[in-house]
C-alpha cells in the first residue's frame, strides 16, 4: 500500500545499545525528516533530508545518526542508547519546498532502560 | 525563547461552544503557516493551512497576522469529535516544519 511506515511500532532497549528506526514512503517524495515528541517539548526535528544522500541537522541531532542512501528510506540511528532517547519518533516525507504536505508515520514508542 | 507559542491548555468546553486557539512565532521569516491536529499521541495530521487573508474549514476558522506575528485558530459548534491536541505549526525556508507545543482540547456532552 502507498504510504509512510514505520517499524518498529514498540521497541525496548537498553542503555548503550545501538537501535535503528526504519522508515520507508512509497511516494518518491524528496524530503523526509525524523522527530521525537516528549511531554513538555512538542515535536521537536533531529535530522531533515531533501534527496538521497543529502542530510542536515536539526534542533536536537546529538546522539542520532541518519542515512539515505535511497529516496524511499530514511533510517535514523541511535549508536549509543541513553534514557533522555526515550521517546516517540515521527518520520514524516513531502515534496514540497514550502512545508506544504508532510505526512506523518504511525510512530515509534521507544523505551530505553 | 520558543519559536512557537501557545497556550498549553486545556481548554474545557461543551457542545455547541466556541473556542479560540492563539499562537505566537519569533522568526519573521517565517513563511507558510499551519494548523495540525493530534489525537492521542497518535501522528500529527493536517487541519488547515493559514493564510494572511483568513480562511475557511467548515467550523474552523484560521487567521494569520504577520505584523503581529501571530496565528488564531478558531472552532465554531464544538463537536466530541473535536477533542485532541492543535499543534501550531511556521515553516521556514531552508529547514523543516517548526511545531509549538500544542493546546489540548477537550469538549464534553
Amino acid at each position: 500500500d502507498a504510504g509512510i511506515t514505520q517499524s518498529p511500532r514498540y521497541k525496548i532497549t537498553e542503555t548503550g545499545r545501538q537501535v535503528t528506526l526504519m522508515c520507508h514512503q512509497t511516494w518518491s517524495h524528496s524530503y523526509m525528516f525524523w522527530y521525537r515528541q516528549d511531554l513538555g517539548h512538542g515535536l521537536r526535528l533531529i535530522y531533515y533530508s531533501a534527496a538521497a544522500d543529502i542530510t542536515d541537522k536539526g534542533e536536537v541531532p546529538d546522539g542520532y545518526v541518519v542515512s539515505r542512501s535511497k529516496t524511499e528510506n530514511f533510517p535514523l540511528t541511535l549508536e549509543s542508547a541513553t534514557r533522555s532517547q526515550t521517546s516517540v519518533y515521527f518520520c514524516a516525507s513531502s515534496e514540497s519546498r514550502q512545508g506544504y504536505g508532510y505526512t506523518f508515520g504511525s510512530g515509534t514508542r521507544l523505551t530505553v532502560v | 525563547r520558543k519559536e512557537v507559542e501557545q497556550d498549553p491548555g486545556p481548554f474545557n468546553v461543551p457542545e455547541g461552544a466556541t473556542v479560540a486557539f492563539n499562537c505566537t512565532y519569533s522568526n519573521s521569516a517565517s513563511q507558510s503557516f499551519f494548523w495540525y491536529r493530534q489525537d492521542c499521541r497518535k501522528e500529527p495530521k493536517l487541519l488547515m493551512s493559514v493564510y494572511s487573508s483568513g480562511n475557511e474549514d467548515g467550523r474552523f476558522t484560521a487567521q494569520l497576522n504577520r505584523a503581529s506575528q501571530y496565528i488564531s485558530l478558531l472552532i465554531r459548534d464544538s463537536k466530541l469529535s473535536d477533542s485532541a491536541t492543535y499543534l501550531c505549526v511556521v515553516f521556514q525556508a531552508g529547514t523543516a516544519l517548526i511545531f509549538g507545543k500544542g493546546t489540548t482540547l477537550s469538549v464534553s456532552s
